[in-house]
């Protein structure tokens, strides 16, 4: 069982719609949940982290967590051309010194 | 604002040969990791280092790989005999405690030949 998945994509979006990418996890002991984006050949970028359960806005972006659906996602509200990247998800679990990654999901933003 | 740096950004070496990948990791940050991903897959990790010592390793990271903290700001990851599956992008990261976020470096682009 993969530890944390995520849709490859690609998801394609129109400038302007909203994007909600989606993230689950296996270890119910995780408690640190985190957005980064990455463009192709670039280090992952910090979007969004989350601790507990409900809906963190920061801008243009929400995150969502649910412990008990083990599911976590991201929403980008009037997507733009320069969000699109791939969008990775990452799970820290007590008594761990690791971040676990997805697959990540391919945002096409379409102008 | 405080960030991760990274030496070399690309480093071409022959197969067998020993590599060293350097990283600054932000000052006041305490919990340093190394992490890889080969074109087209995955951040996989590596190596995460604590109190200069090495608190949680991948199976990836057999005896060919050992990091080191030399001083107060590097942080090392040093591949002893290369092979042409070690090609990847290689990240630092760091993390100011051991749940938070960890912000990471430009990355250094390995190829092995």
């Amino acid at each position: 069982q993969k530890e944390v998945e995520q849709n490859s994509g690609p998801l394609s979006v129109p400038e302007g719609a909203i994007a909600s990418l989606n993230c689950t996890y296996s270890d119910r002991g995780s408690q640190s949940f985190f957005w980064y984006r990455q463009y192709s050949g670039k280090s992952p970028e910090l979007i969004m982290s989350i601790y507990s359960n409900g809906d963190k806005e920061d801008g243009r972006f929400t995150a969502q967590l649910n412990k008990a659906s083990q599911y976590v996602s991201l929403l980008i509200r009037d997507s733009q051309p320069s969000d699109s990247a791939t969008y990775l998800c990452a799970v820290k679990t007590s008594g761990t010194y690791k971040y676990i990654f997805g697959t990540g999901t391919r945002l096409k933003v379409l102008a | 604002e405080p960030e991760v740096t990274q030496t070399p950004s690309h480093q071409v070496t022959q197969m067998g040969q020993e590599v060293i990948l350097r990283c600054v990791p932000i000052s006041n940050h305490l919990y340093f990791y190394w992490y890889r991903q080969i074109l087209g897959q995955k951040v996989e990790f590596l190596v995460s280092f604590y109190n200069n010592e090495i608190s949680e390793k991948s199976e990836i990271f057999d005896d060919q790989f050992s990091v080191e903290r030399p001083d107060g700001s590097n942080f090392t990851l040093k591949i002893r005999s290369t092979k042409l599956e070690d090609s990847a992008m290689y990240f630092c990261a760091s993390s100011r405690t051991l749940n938070t976020e960890a912000f990471f470096g430009q990355g250094t682009r390995l190829t092995v030949v």
